[in-house]
């Protein structure tokens, strides 16, 4: 199985702030890395898939970057609603594996 | 617009069996694949396997000793059975699309929670 490690596993940031969350792989996942956000008692929702492809619908102040092992997911200027959990996940090999999460609090 | 609905029971006894369906509606279930992913109160999330609408089927490894996805075109819907459960089996239950082998899972559920307890 392909391992993936989220850092930080919390993180608490202001209103506008830029907030980056990396993602590591186990070993290369090319660029089949997803991001999604999960918000208490709701489904995870897709942000942003390939790395970098924005999902329909998602702000532009998220983004996402990397390659092969090394991912990053960044918020150019957290919000309010941005609270929640976010998963990176790889689609690469199966099994589809998933981070353990990041929590992002905003303060 | 497609949707997901889960339904089937809350909650199952110990050394049973788990069966939950996930609805389409707003679409065909003739294309693409249809996953399972389960997230344990308070954790992270964790793929089970995915049916393709041809009938193929993949499981984590972890649990295809007690998983079978099927798919039932005639109803539009798919279904996740789980043998022999513990109290580790006790999460949210999320049934996801994928349009194609490395997409994203861009359609979710919104999760039924299973409790197995006597």
């Amino acid at each position: 199985d392909v391992q993936m490690t989220q850092s930080p596993s919390s993180l608490a940031a202001s209103v506008g702030d830029r907030v980056t969350v990396t993602c590591r792989a186990g070993q290369s996942v090319a660029f089949n890395l997803n991001w999604y956000q999960q918000k208490p008692g709701q489904a995870p929702k897709l942000l942003v898939f390939a790395t970098s492809s924005l999902q329909s619908g998602v702000p532009l102040r998220f983004s996402g970057d990397g390659s092969g092992t090394s991912f990053t997911l960044t918020i150019s200027s957290l919000q309010p609603e941005d609270f929640g959990t976010y998963f990176c996940q790889q689609t690469y090999m199966t099994p589809w594996t998933f981070g353990q999460g990041t929590t992002v609090e905003v303060k | 617009q497609v949707q997901l609905q889960e339904s089937g029971p809350g909650l199952v006894k110990p050394s049973e069996t788990l069966s939950l369906t996930c609805n389409v509606s707003g679409g065909s279930i003739n294309t693409h694949f249809w996953n399972w992913i389960r997230q344990p109160p308070g954790k992270g999330l964790e793929w089970i396997g995915y049916v393709h609408y041809s009938g193929s089927t993949n499981y984590s490894p972890s649990l295809k000793s007690r998983v079978i996805i099927s798919v039932d075109t005639s109803e539009n819907h798919f279904s996740l059975t789980l043998t022999s459960v513990t109290a580790a089996d006790t999460a949210m239950y999320f049934c996801a699309r994928q349009r194609g082998f490395s997409s994203p899972f861009d359609i979710w559920g919104q999760g039924a929670l299973v409790t197995v307890s006597s």
